[in-house]
């Protein structure tokens, strides 16, 4: 069963364009949520977080929207750049989130960010 | 310097083979992890170590098994490898444990049993 779920398995975007990256999640004990980044052949890197307590955590180009309600978050990236071409993994965490509140990810979404 | 270092970076074996993979993390970090990526891409802890006591343990056959010389050291050993152990294996490791902790992860070991 997928706790956390990432629907769109690629999304194709125009450099200088806004990405949005969507994530569901099923479990409302989550109150923790992460974006991590990953290119090929090297491991995931964080990239931004959000608490439970907030709707919004903005980093540069990168917002991190939280939807407690819907169960839903998102990422924008904007301007978006060919460097943000990579998969992106949407994670959870919190006293729903396995054992001794470990991350729970998603499936992640490719982002290609053309020229 | 690289902060997670996993190794080997690939690794190609028949079924019925033991192997290990190695990882090291010079971050000063107290907990470190084992995760694995299958074919579905899915990202799943299988251990956790804490100062070198085991503190995760998904539910993961008893072949695979963690050891901790030292809080910098996290290696898996894995005996009798079936192919459905086929995936990537990434280590972790951060600061401290709890759910808000930001994990640092090695570059993966992409391990092929034919």
């Amino acid at each position: 069963d997928q706790q956390v779920k990432q629907n769109s398995p690629s999304l194709s975007v125009q450099e200088g364009r806004i990405s949005i990256l969507n994530c569901d999640y099923t479990n409302s004990m989550f109150d923790y949520f992460l974006w991590y980044k990953k290119y090929p052949a090297e491991g995931p890197t964080f990239l931004i977080s959000i608490s439970s307590i907030k709707d919004k955590n903005e980093d540069g180009r990168f917002t991190v929207f939280l939807n407690k309600s819907a169960k839903h978050l998102s990422l924008h990236i904007v301007p978006s750049q060919p460097g943000d071409s990579a998969v992106y993994f949407c994670a959870a965490s919190g006293e729903g989130g396995g054992s001794q509140g470990n991350l729970i990810f998603g499936k992640g979404t490719k982002l290609s960010v053309k020229p | 310097d690289t902060a997670v270092s996993q190794t080997p970076k690939y690794l190609v074996t028949q079924m019925g083979n033991d192997k290990s993979i190695k990882c090291e993390q010079n971050l000063g970090h107290d907990t470190m992890y084992w995760y694995k990526q299958d074919s579905k891409k899915f990202l799943k802890i299988m251990f956790s170590y804490n100062n070198k006591e085991l503190i995760i343990n998904e539910t993961v056959p008893n072949r695979f098994s963690p050891k901790s010389p030292d809080k910098a050291h996290l290696n898996l050993h894995i005996n009798s490898l079936e192919l459905g152990d086929s995936a990537v294996y990434f280590c972790a490791s951060s600061q401290n444990r709890g759910p808000n902790e930001k994990l640092f992860f090695g570059s993966g070991t992409q391990l092929s049993v034919l």
